[in-house]
């Protein structure tokens, strides 16, 4: 299995740019998460979806930030206008089944937003 | 979910034993205890959950005491790949929010 898949690994942008990453679960997991990691806040939960539906987004920090699910292999999280305190590491995690399942994460993509 | 503490940071001698201490005193009867790690750069990394009793897998095993306050994560054979920040959760399974809290975790360095 390829595992969670993440792109761009690496994106570079001006503030108020739109900026889109995008994530491929792991095939057959029906439950998805966007987390963000900074050094000031660690890691911390943006939004999750299961089968395809958002669940919950509280942690998405502003109207800035949007992420749709729109089929089982497929996700994006946007940001638009991207802002400089936006710069992080952005990583997708996939899951099967129940809630509390282990969670399989990608490799991340690191946003700097100067 | 029930708050975990661990200890900020740890050595360990390559080839040997590393154990990973948590507490976590205000457990439910209901959560499970979760381990994962983060090496430099990378996602994190399931390693190993557990209600009550020990458990053992290819990487990894964990030590639940009787009273479930505490418990230790041990890698019996330490190696440089294994240097990372390691993450203790308490947390329901099969209920409710699916959100992991990482926490600051313990920062395993393994030496030569």
């Amino acid at each position: 299995d390829a595992g969670v898949i993440q792109s761009p690994r690496h994106e570079v942008t001006e503030m108020g740019q739109e900026v889109t990453l995008r994530c491929k679960p792991i095939s057959g997991h029906n439950s998805l998460f966007w987390y963000r990691q900074t050094m000031m806040r660690g890691l911390e939960l943006l939004i999750y979806f299961n089968n395809n539906v958002p669940i919950d987004d509280s942690g998405m920090p502003e109207d800035r930030f949007s992420a749709k699910m729109p089929n089982a292999s497929f996700s994006t999280l946007k940001i638009q206008p991207s802002e400089p305190r936006d710069s992080a590491v952005y990583f997708c995690a996939s899951s099967l089944g129940l809630a509390g399942a282990e969670q399989y994460f990608g490799p991340g993509t690191r946003l700097t937003v100067t | 979910d029930a708050k975990t503490t661990q200890p900020p940071s740890m050595d360990c001698a390559e080839g040997r034993a590393a154990n990973l201490p948590c507490n976590h005193s205000t457990i439910s009867g209901n959560e499970y205890v979760y381990w994962y790690r983060q090496i430099h750069s990378q996602g994190p990394q399931y390693i190993i959950h557990g209600l009550k009793n020990n458990e053992t897998n290819e990487m990894a095993s964990l030590i639940i005491t009787e009273d479930r306050k505490s418990s230790t994560l041990i890698l019996p054979h330490a190696t440089l790949r294994d240097t990372a920040v390691y993450y203790c959760i308490v947390r329901v399974r099969g209920t409710g929010a699916n959100n992991l809290f990482f926490g600051t975790g313990t920062r395993l360095t393994v030496i030569p």
